[in-house]
């Protein structure tokens, strides 16, 4: 089993939808959980970080975190096509800083 | 400005040579990492350092090393006993104050080309 699962997609959503990207990882001494956006041949950058369980919202942007369930996703409302990206996921487990990466789930938002 | 940066942002290998990759930040951040992204896939770990003169091997380190004489700095050779090397290269960095609880920042990459 691998350590941070993610659909590779590619998921595909219509301009104005809401697209709904998953995460569940297998350690269950996980503390931190991010969401990185990466476009095609550039550089990770963070849309969101999340602790604690329940939603976090930023914008468009909502981080849930279930930690019982060992799942976090990343809702992203109003989806525009500018968001289409790689999403990826990553978990810090507690008392280190080694951050494990899922491989990303491709997100494809249609004008 | 603060940041990470990476050089070259291209870089091509003859089969059989070392090449170095340069990460350098000016972050002052205690930890630094190097991953490889193959296409279509995530972040596969290679190295990683919390304090300078000290540094981890992550899941794919073979092939691969590693020296972190300055903070600022953490070099990655890739050695002619990476047998596929090519890849997108990543440095990143993060604070260690606070916990785990903090982002890791990305440098732009270097792509790595085996001729």
């Amino acid at each position: 089993q691998k350590e941070v699962e993610q659909n590779s997609g590619p998921l595909s959503v219509p301009e104005g939808a809401i697209a709904s990207l998953n995460c569940t990882y297998s350690d269950r001494g996980s503390q931190s959980f991010f969401w990185y956006r990466q476009y095609s041949g550039k550089s990770p950058e963070l849309i969101m970080f999340i602790y604690s369980n329940g939603d976090k919202e930023d914008g468009r942007f909502t981080a849930q975190l279930n930690k019982a369930s060992q799942y976090v996703s990343l809702l992203i409302r109003d989806s525009q096509p500018s968001d289409s990206a790689t999403y990826l996921c990553a978990v810090v487990t507690s008392g280190t800083y080694k951050y494990i990466f899922g491989t990303g789930t491709r997100l494809k938002v249609l004008a | 400005d603060g940041g990470i940066t990476q050089s070259p942002k291209y870089l091509f290998r003859k089969e059989g040579q070392n090449v170095t990759l340069s990460c350098e930040q000016n972050l002052n951040h205690d930890a630094m990492y190097w991953y490889r992204q193959d296409p279509g896939q995530g972040l596969r770990l290679i190295y990683y350092s919390q304090i300078v003169n000290d540094f981890q091997k992550g899941d794919i380190a073979e092939g691969y090393s590693v020296s972190r004489e300055k903070k600022e700095s953490f070099p990655l050779t890739v050695t002619s006993a990476q047998k596929n090397p090519t890849a997108f290269y990543l440095c990143a960095s993060t604070t260690t104050s606070g916990g785990s609880y903090n982002e890791q920042f990305f440098g732009p990459g270097t792509r790595l080309t085996v001729l």
